[in-house]
This record gives structure tokens, C-alpha cells and sequence, in this order.
């Protein structure tokens, strides 16, 4: 079975350009996490899908971030326009949910470096 | 949430048996206690997850006392691959919970030849 993908690996950007990232979850796991570590910082949660609803999302920073997950499947998240600070890694995870106590399996994340 | 606390960093040898102690003082009755493992330029991965007593599987073992104020994660025979930061998580894992992760600092295990 295919873990949870992401791309890019990493991205190099300016201050002020865009930046996507898009995450492909396990298949058949609706529920989708979006977090991020920046330097010297923990990791953080951005927010939460269930399917293509927005189920929490506290985390996210401000309204330069846009997550979709459009038809419940991959998600992207966007950055506009990218500031020095988001310089990080993204990561994706995606959990079954079902019941019982699920697990959510991580990505390898996005090393997002905006010069 | 219930904070947690663990050593920033640990040293090991090969062969040796490991244990990394977490202290989560505020952890709630429908809380579970989970632990994550991270290499170098990858994801988190799960390792394992209790709620009370010891639980153990193939890579680790789990022991939480009765009060559930902390938790011990053992690693029986660490190898070099074992090298990794080791993170305690406490949350509520029911389905409708949410499930949101939120991460400490970490242990960063160094095991040495």
C-alpha cells in the first residue's frame, strides 16, 4: 500500500511569489492533516480535513495560506504571497477514522525555503 | 491539551536497552498516549500507543503507571538505525476527536557504535 505522498520534496521560492504544495493521502483515508515545522520550532497543526470539509483549522497562520482538498481526495496548499517566515518543512498526514484509536501516517514533507 | 515534558536529548550504545520518559501531569481521562519516531528529512512515523499498563509490540514497548501522569517508551537492543527524535503525544484518538497532534520539543536519540 502507498504511504502518504508529497510535492514537492522542496521548493525555493522569493518573498512575494506563490507556492503550491500538494499531498496525497493514503487511499481511502478521509481524514487529512496539513502541519509545519519552521526553524528551530516545533510541529506545528495548520488544520484538519475530513473528506473535502475543513473539519479545524486553527493552525493556520493567516489568510495567506489556502487548503483545499476538492472531491475528498488529494489536498494543496497554497501560499500567497510567501513571506520569510514560511520558510519550513510541510508536512501531510492522513488518518482512516473509522473508530478506536487511529493512527495518522505522515508524508516526508516540504522543505518550502522562500528567499 | 495536555502538555508533556521529555529529555531534549539521550545517548545509547548498541545492544543497550533504552527507555525515554515523558511527563504529561495534565493528561485527561479520554487521553491516549502516543509515540512518534522521526528520521532526518522524513515524516513522523508511528510507533506505538497506550492507555494504561504496558503495551508492547515489535518495536517497542510502552509502560504507563496508574496514575497516567507519565509514560516510559523502552527500545529493547537499539541499533545506529535507531538514531531518530523520539516524540510523546497526548490526545484524546476517539473518532470525532479531531485527532489534531500536537508536538513537543522531542528526545533526540544519539546511538553510538
Amino acid at each position: 500500500e502507498a504511504g502518504v505522498t508529497q510535492f514537492p520534496s522542496h521548493s525555493v521560492i522569493e518573498k512575494g511569489q506563490t507556492v503550491t504544495l500538494r499531498c496525497d493521502p493514503i487511499s481511502g483515508h478521509d481524514n487529512l492533516y496539513w502541519y509545519r515545522r519552521v526553524m528551530g520550532k516545533e510541529i506545528k497543526f495548520l488544520l484538519h480535513f475530513v473528506k473535502e470539509s475543513k473539519q479545524d483549522e486553527s493552525g493556520m497562520p493567516n489568510n495567506r495560506f489556502l487548503a483545499e482538498r476538492t472531491g475528498g481526495t488529494y489536498s494543496t496548499l497554497k501560499v500567497q504571497p510567501a513571506e520569510l517566515e514560511d520558510s519550513g518543512v510541510y508536512f501531510c498526514a492522513s488518518r482512516f477514522g473509522t473508530g478506536g484509536t487511529d493512527t495518522q501516517y505522515f508524508g516526508p514533507g516540504t522543505r518550502l525555503t522562500v528567499l | 491539551l495536555a502538555k508533556t515534558t521529555q529529555p531534549i536529548s539521550m545517548d545509547s550504545y548498541e545492544g543497550q536497552e533504552v527507555n525515554i520518559t515523558c511527563s504529561h501531569n495534565n493528561i485527561a481521562t479520554n487521553d491516549y498516549i502516543t509515540w512518534y519516531q522521526q528520521f532526518p528529512s522524513q515524516g513522523p512515523r508511528f510507533i506505538i500507543q497506550g492507555y494504561k499498563t504496558k503495551v508492547t509490540n515489535e518495536v517497542a514497548s510502552l509502560f504507563i503507571p496508574a496514575d497516567r501522569k507519565s509514560s516510559t517508551l523502552s527500545l529493547p537492543r537499539v541499533s545506529l538505525s535507531d538514531t531518530a527524535v523520539y516524540y510523546c503525544l497526548v490526545g484524546d484518538m476517539h473518532r470525532g476527536a479531531g485527532n489534531m497532534l500536537t508536538f513537543g520539543g522531542g528526545t533526540r536519540l544519539m546511538v553510538k557504535p
